[in-house]
């Protein structure tokens, strides 16, 4: 079956640790985006690549970091820099010729710093 | 930039209607929508593009008015599987952007 893994489910870490976040599609899809929600705030982009070796900061980028090594593969990792991390991550991806339009979502990850 | 939903919340009995409303302050290029279920990932439901084409959900229907850059749902004869949060997603400009901006959501309930 196709579609976006994203791991683990649920995440505890200790303030001051350096976490990532793993996100894998196998949609074939160029286009791989991070959302962090937060109740009452809808979906905000943290960072998107368009094509391997390359991305661009969202709207809420500060304190976190991102690759693009393999098309299938778009880890986020959350440093020590960000100042409120506990939220729910949303890994996204979508075919970027003409006529695709929807963004397929993951589970989620569910990360709590304490 | 994030383009504002209203209602934030609305409570309906089976089988009434609801109207939920996207707004921007930036020329738009399309509209997506999106219902999310509690502890689930969003769910695609329909786009609306700049010239009128509208692609998506068979039973639940959109507008866009590209000149006031409103969008609008309509979530007919509501069913309780239509509960969740629904957002609007906004492409800003000319397209390709490849990147959306989405509101804050519509808290969504259906009571039998």
């Amino acid at each position: 079956d196709g579609g976006i893994t994203q791991s683990p489910k649920y995440l505890f870490r200790k303030e001051g640790q350096n976490v990532t976040l793993s996100c894998e599609q196998n949609l074939n899809h160029d286009a791989m985006y991070w959302y962090r929600q937060d109740p009452g705030q809808g979906l905000r982009l943290i960072y998107y690549s368009q094509i391997v070796n390359d991305f661009q900061k969202g709207d809420i980028a500060e304190g976190y970091s991102v690759s693009r090594e393999k098309k299938e593969s778009f880890p986020l990792t959350v440093t020590s820099a960000q100042k409120n991390p506990t939220a729910f991550y949303l890994c996204a991806s979508k075919g970027v010729q003409v006529g695709a339009d929807e963004q397929y979502f993951g589970p989620g990850t569910r990360l709590t710093v304490t | 930039q994030q383009p504002v939903q209203s209602p934030q919340a609305v409570i309906l009995r089976e089988g009434e209607d609801a109207v939920i409303n996207c707004s921007s302050s930036k020329a738009l290029y399309s509209v997506h929508w999106y219902r999310q279920k509690h502890g689930e990932a969003p769910v695609f439901l329909m786009i609306l593009l700049k010239g009128g084409e509208q692609k998506g959900h068979e039973k639940i229907s959109a507008s866009f008015n590209e000149k006031k850059q409103q969008s609008s749902l309509y979530l007919t004869a509501s069913q309780l599987s239509y509960s969740g949060t629904y957002f609007c997603g906004t492409e800003e400009g000319s397209g390709g952007s490849e990147k959306l901006v989405f509101g804050k959501g519509t808290k969504l309930t259906v009571n039998p």
